[in-house]
């Protein structure tokens, strides 16, 4: 199967800071990437997908203000965690899907902590 | 509203047994079934798909998907504790949109 990366695999940031996360497809071109956000024990909730050059959609319920997604190159999305606060500490996870996938391959997740 | 149904478990089977994992979905129009793993703590890995009614094996993994019962399984022959993890049926409903369901625990017992 296809390698999707994800950096950092985890951050801790003080309450009110900015957070970066990256993903990207290493040896397949991920013309569609989406975003995942799993609280502990629950099941992943999709949060927006990005299709590459163009704006992400966001799932109802998801701040597009807050959760900055930038798809600009068929390797590279990025997710930034806008003015973090102790409620968006997460697991976010990543994953990415190839013109010639019917399937989406998983990043291996980042674990995000706001204190 | 499309969704994807699973039991939530835990599901407990014996060292060597089958495991048998279920999943239904409501879009008739659905064409493409997945089933993932999830070890605790880490991100969803693809096991296998599905496309067409019927079974597709691959190693001890067997997928059989009913498309009239809207309806895809995963069994696990000579199951390990290894195996312990939660399985997410996804069910892809459009060309850009997958619906996960929510997991079925599964305890393999040493």
């Amino acid at each position: 199967g296809a390698v999707v990366s994800q950096h950092p695999s985890w951050v801790i940031c003080k309450s009110g800071t900015s957070v970066k996360i990256e993903c990207r497809s290493l040896d397949f071109q991920a013309t569609t990437m989406f975003w995942y956000r799993q609280f502990p024990k629950q099941s992943l909730m999709l949060m927006a997908t990005s299709n590459e050059g163009s704006k992400a959609t966001y799932e109802q319920g998801v701040e597009k203000d807050k959760f900055l997604i930038n798809h600009a190159s068929l390797t590279l999305s990025t997710l930034t965690v806008t003015s973090a606060h102790p409620e968006d500490s997460s697991f976010y996870i990543c994953s990415g899907k190839g013109v010639t996938y019917n399937e989406q391959f998983f990043g291996p997740g980042t674990r995000l902590t706001v204190l | 509203q499309k969704e994807v149904e699973q039991n939530s478990g835990p599901l407990s089977v014996p060292e060597g047994a089958i495991a048998s994992l279920n999943c239904t979905y409501s879009d008739r129009g659905s064409q493409s079934f997945f089933w993932y793993r999830q070890y605790s703590g880490k991100s969803p890995e693809l096991i296998m798909f599905i496309y067409s009614n019927g079974d597709k094996e691959d190693g001890r993994f067997t997928a059989q998907l009913n498309k009239a019962s809207q309806y895809v399984s995963l069994l696990i022959r000579d199951s390990q504790p290894s195996d312990s993890a939660t399985y997410l049926c996804a069910v892809r409903v459009e060309t850009y949109k997958y619906i996960f369901g929510t997991g079925t625990r599964l305890k393999v017992l040493a």
